[in-house]
């Protein structure tokens, strides 16, 4: 079955970017026409989806987030990441990788992320 | 943006007893795109439910979820031991961004 695991820093500094890797295991992504996702939660707060790709490429963002991200696929790695510019400390959260574009099954385990000089 | 409302924001239930959780969209859900997630500490999320009434694959009956237009509810007909939880609608019935609930957790009472 297919799994997901984020990986990256769990400590960014202020004004720098966030860069997470979500590496897919158990099948291709390139494979059932599925998009991957992005999504994080604030501390004590709820769920906020991110963006998502498709193995081609095509993107979808969340527009209060989209002038400072980019989301990527590299078909070889079977991988795809998220780069999150000019972060605050409202960027602290725990971020998920998952795939879907609309729901969301399976996610991967969350990775912490702070934002602290 | 659609607001997703949950309530209540934490319900204590012995094991065995029904839960129902609700959640209330600011506007309509087009098609009834409201899906249903588990979570439990330390582990990922777990669709439940899509489609605001279709069981992921894998999930047990006595979780089932109901409603259309701008209320739906999740009933997990007899708690078990391992349902005690933190439990998320999420609707993607329009343009993004595709939003969430707060959350509600099913505690032991």
């Amino acid at each position: 079955q297919v799994q997901l695991q984020e990986s990256g820093p769990g400590l960014v500094k202020p004004s720098q970017t966030l860069s997470l890797t979500c590496t897919v295991s158990g099948g291709s992504i390139s494979s059932g026409g599925y998009y991957w996702s992005w999504i994080r939660q604030h501390p004590g707060k709820g769920l906020e989806w991110i963006g998502c790709i498709s193995y081609s490429g095509s993107t979808y963002y969340n527009p209060s987030l989209k002038s400072r991200l980019t989301i990527s696929v590299d078909t070889s790695k079977n991988q795809f990441s998220l780069k999150l510019r000019s972060v605050t400390a409202a960027d602290t959260a725990v971020y998920y990788c998952a795939r879907g574009r609309t729901y969301y099954a399976p996610w991967g385990q969350g990775t912490m992320v702070t934002v602290s000089s | 943006e659609i607001v997703l409302t949950q309530s209540p924001g934490t319900l204590s239930l012995s094991p065995g007893e029904r839960a129902t959780v609700s959640c209330r969209a600011s506007q309509s859900v087009s098609s009834n795109y409201l899906a249903w997630y588990q979570r439990k500490p330390g582990q990922a999320p777990r669709l439940l439910i899509y489609g605001a009434s279709s069981r992921a694959t894998g999930i047990p009956d006595r979780f089932s979820g109901r409603g259309s237009g701008t209320d739906f509810t999740l009933t997990i007909s007899r708690l078990e031991p391992e349902d005690f939880a933190v439990y998320y609608c999420q609707q993607y019935g329009s343009s993004p961004p595709w939003t969430f609930g707060q959350g509600t957790k099913v505690e032991i009472k």
